[in-house]
């Protein structure tokens, strides 16, 4: 069975700061990981995915995530965070179905 | 190109009156997902289409809950004498090929049931 916890359901970062949201996931196959960002009344939207190729993937708006085998994680980062950061982000993982976590709140503070 | 849309944005229904959303996906997409997604949480699968075959429905939550893709293009999700547990935003993916990938995403509908 596929499932993604992740930690801290409300992050705040200064204008400027790194941004960590942390996402563990488990998977008894090699999984598939996706980080999704929600902005107020929208649609789930694509930041990226690991699939099986470079550990370290970089996806949309400067975020990037870093595929951890031997921590069962998949952290998503970025250097320097803009107020237009501000939104909830997803993980998840691929199994028979995708499999979301709970979310996760970034506050930007300017 | 038109992302995924979805229909009403927001519905109000009371308790014991069937509803119906809509699910417009980008054309030619040949997946289809609805998801549940209950404040503060992250969405919960429902079920799944492939063109107009239902391949999974093990998501949803009981037998007033109802899906459809009849010509493998619009969906529709039903859900018959609502409760208040209905209550959540309901968001529909499509994606291109018929294995799981890259999934995109309507704005979903928010219900509320009084």
């Amino acid at each position: 069975a596929q499932s993604v916890t992740q930690l801290g359901s409300h992050v705040s970062v200064s204008e400027g700061a790194l941004v960590l949201l942390r996402c563990n996931y488990s998977s008894s196959v090699p999984p598939y990981l996706f980080w999704y960002v929600q902005y107020p009344n929208q649609g789930l939207q694509l930041l990226l995915k690991y699939t099986s190729a470079a550990t370290l993937v970089k996806g949309i708006n400067g975020f990037e995530a870093e595929f951890k085998k031997s921590e069962t994680s998949f952290h998503l980062t970025k250097p320097s965070a803009h107020m237009s950061d501000a939104a909830e982000y997803f993980c998840a993982v691929l199994g028979n179905q995708f499999y979301f976590g709970t979310g996760t709140s970034l506050t930007v503070i300017p | 190109g038109a992302g995924v849309s979805q229909s009403p944005r927001y519905k109000v229904a009371k308790r014991g009156q069937d509803v119906a959303l809509r699910c417009d996906p980008i054309s030619g997409h040949v997946s289809l997902f609805w998801y549940q997604q209950a404040l503060g949480q992250g969405p919960e699968f429902l079920t799944y289409f492939q063109n107009e075959a239902q391949l999974d429905k093990s998501g949803l939550p009981s037998d007033r809950f109802f899906a459809e893709r009849p010509e493998g293009s619009v969906s529709t999700l039903k859900i018959q004498r609502t409760q208040q547990e209905d209550s959540a935003v309901y968001l529909c993916a499509s994606s291109l090929g018929a294995g799981l990938d890259e999934q995109y995403f309507g704005p979903g509908t928010r219900l509320t049931v009084t």
